[in-house]
């Protein structure tokens, strides 16, 4: 079955700095992949969608990359903020209409 | 966008009882999941929400644990029963309005079992 790894180490950046977050995962090429954003004490927030077909995705200060050769996914902040600290889920297809998670990198932008 | 209401927010249950935990969207959606998130892990479908029919149950959840309602397009039950310490997690209540897009999520059960 397919796994997903994201590192388990907190990120910790300083204001203003680009964050990086990765995501591997071990069996399958997906269609697509998402990457989530999630508070404490709150539900997933959706941030991006990225095809297998597209090498790269912005909005706003976020870009992600996926690179199917290498079965990972970028994920970056730019000029991040102390707002941005949270932590980021990535979630691949893992059937019909399921989706299945990694268990989250935790970043923190200190001002 | 999907505006889903769970309730309660948070609760502390003695071993051996049941907590039901309810989900309302604003509006009718044809897929609703339950997830468990254990503290520092990620998050794992429990079963799909099926309107009118079983709920449709991953690998390792059954139905007499966790029995699911889905009495129409808008609202869920999920029970977790027969409480025992390891039961202690976030459960999340999601929709997916169309097919291979985003989840959207309630703001999650955090519940402890004493």
């Amino acid at each position: 079955s397919q796994k997903i790894e994201q590192n388990s180490e907190a990120l910790n950046i300083q204001e203003g700095k680009t964050a990086t977050l990765t995501c591997n995962y071990t069996n399958y090429s997906p269609a697509y992949l998402q990457w989530y954003r999630q508070d404490p004490g709150r539900g997933p927030v959706f941030l991006l969608l990225i095809r297998e077909n597209e090498k790269e995705k912005r909005k706003e200060r976020l870009k992600v990359t996926f690179d199917t050769t290498l079965k990972q996914s970028l994920f970056h902040i730019t000029a991040s903020q102390p707002a941005d600290s949270a932590t980021y889920l990535c979630a691949l297809p893992g059937g019909y209409n399921k989706l299945i998670f990694g268990a989250g990198t935790r970043l923190a932008v200190h001002p | 966008s999907a505006v889903i209401s769970q309730k309660p927010s948070r609760d502390i249950c003695q071993r051996g009882t049941s907590l039901t935990i309810q989900c309302q969207v604003d509006s009718q959606v044809t897929m609703m999941f339950w997830y468990r998130q254990q503290p520092g892990q990620s998050l794992t479908l429990i079963a799909t929400a099926n309107q009118g029919s079983e709920a449709t149950y991953e690998s390792g959840f059954v139905i007499d644990k966790f029995p699911i309602s889905r009495p129409n397009l808008t609202f869920s039950t999920l029970t977790v029963s027969n409480l025992s310490p390891e039961d202690s997690s976030i459960y999340l209540c999601s929709v997916l309005r169309a097919i291979n897009e985003k989840l959207f999520f309630g703001s999650g059960t955090q519940l402890s079992v004493l």
